[in-house]
């Protein structure tokens, strides 16, 4: 498997509920990094984790990092139509100064209303 | 909020032809990253750029790709002879330090035909 795999691939959920995406990596990372992407835009930063953080909250958005199982999760509670995104995680792996991301192939996120 | 400003957003060329990609970067944001995005496939790393040199390059970024500062500020990104292959979203990235979010650009959408 590739650095940075989601899972799901998609996920269908009505408004209100949570969505839970979650990341796995193969190498030591500095940090692990979220973003959504809405059909053919831009890339929103949503959440930065230190590797030596293991659970960080930002409004709806709850992500958690466990370093041992090199893996994390994206947690998106009550969520809106608006919602929905692709979302990916990035690990930040470099051990030098120049440390590129390396992106997950992504989650499908529809909300339906 | 800073932001990285990526023109044109969207370039339709055909191939063969040259194209130039541009980026404002953030003022005082050391590092530079170019990266792709082939539509429904994940983002991959291009080029890293530090210290007005180019830090690490991937196997995309062959010959066809050049990566510049024209005018010590701003950068610009050259395919010099365009394939269909080439078709892809293009984002640069300027993180102000190590260990911190990435800071990306809206993107330029590149068409090959």
């Amino acid at each position: 498997s590739q650095q940075g795999e989601e899972d799901p691939q998609a996920l269908s959920i009505q408004e209100g509920e949570n969505a839970t995406m979650n990341c796995s990596y193969k190498t030591s990372i500095n940090n692990l990094q979220w973003y959504r992407q809405n059909s053919g835009r831009g890339l929103v930063h949503l959440i930065l984790i230190r590797s030596n953080e293991r659970e960080k909250h930002s409004g709806r958005l709850r992500v958690t990092l466990d370093t041992s199982k090199k893996s994390s999760s994206l947690l998106i509670t009550a969520s809106r139509a608006a919602d929905t995104a692709s979302y990916f995680c990035a690990t930040d792996a470099g051990n030098t100064g120049f440390q590129k991301l390396v992106f997950g192939t992504g989650t499908r996120l529809l909300v339906s209303p | 909020e800073p932001e990285v400003t990526q023109t044109p957003s969207h370039q339709v060329t055909q191939m063969g032809q040259e194209v130039i990609l541009r980026c404002v970067p953030i003022s005082n944001h050391l590092y530079f990253y170019w990266y792709r995005q082939i539509l429904g496939q994940k983002v991959e790393f291009l080029v890293s750029f530090y210290n007005n040199e180019i830090s690490e390059k991937s196997e995309i970024f062959d010959d066809q790709f050049s990566v510049e500062r024209p005018d010590g500020s701003n950068f610009t990104l050259k395919i010099r002879s365009t394939k269909l292959e080439d078709s892809a979203m293009y984002f640069c990235a300027n993180p102000p330090t190590r260990n911190t979010e990435a800071f990306f650009g809206q993107g330029t959408r590149l068409t090959v035909v």
